[in-house]
């Protein structure tokens, strides 16, 4: 079946500490794109990526980085300068034009103790 | 910039009334609109896109939605709303980025259906 993933669905980690979180996708789309989710606030755009090896920032990359190194996976890592972790993370892919579908993943649910 | 408002947080109906989630666009060009349902603790699942081509989009579930740019709205609507339709909806719309889509989503409603 084809579709996107999303590992782990539950994580846990301590304040200060690095973290990755995975997206694949074998849809064979071009765009992958990152948000987060908090309550009331709806999805924000993290970052994305039109293509391999290249990626923008979007409404609020500060204290996250991501690399585009295959078609299919697209990680996110969570770094310490990021001051408050905590949310849920979703990953979406889409083909690759303007007003394309985007397809979601399963999310992430990240918690820093 | 291309931005949406969705009326009310949260929405209560009965099984078998109307729904109707409110969502209003504002965007300097003519918009690409989209509706999603997110489910509890899962990802976001598109009910419907307006693209131009038909003002009233028929989507998934019995879901529809109109496009009324004298409004500027693209409110969500369902004729007899079931159990399974409680989840959270959100309405979005699209922003040329140049050849990638970007997605500017609403703060989100959340549907309860009592008996």
């Amino acid at each position: 079946d084809g579709g996107i993933t999303q590992s782990p669905k539950y994580l846990f980690r301590k304040e200060g500490q690095n973290v990755t979180l995975s997206c694949e996708q074998n849809l064979n789309h071009d765009a992958m794109y990152w948000y987060r989710q908090d309550p009331g606030q709806g999805l924000r755009l993290i970052y994305y990526s039109q293509i391999v090896n290249d990626f923008q920032k979007g409404d609020i990359a500060e204290g996250y980085s991501v690399s585009r190194e295959k078609k299919e996976s697209f990680p996110l890592t969570v770094t310490s300068a990021q001051k408050n972790p905590t949310a849920f993370y979703l990953c979406a892919s889409a083909p690759g034009g303007f007003a394309d579908t985007q397809y979601f993943g399963p999310g992430t649910r990240l918690t820093v103790l | 910039a291309q931005s949406v408002t969705q009326l009310g947080s949260h929405v209560s109906v009965s099984e078998g009334a109307l729904v109707l989630l409110r969502c209003n666009y504002s965007s300097s060009v003519p918009p690409y609109l989209f509706w999603y349902v997110q489910y509890p603790n899962q990802g976001l699942q598109l009910l419907l896109k307006y693209t131009s081509a038909a003002t009233l989009v028929k989507g998934i579930n019995g879901f529809e939605a109109e496009f009324k740019k004298s409004e500027t709205s693209f409110h969500l609507t369902k004729p007899s709303a079931h159990m399974s339709d409680a989840a959270e909806y959100f309405c979005a719309v699209s922003v040329s980025t140049g050849t990638a889509s970007k997605l500017t989503f609403g703060t989100g409603t959340r549907l309860q259906v009592t008996l």
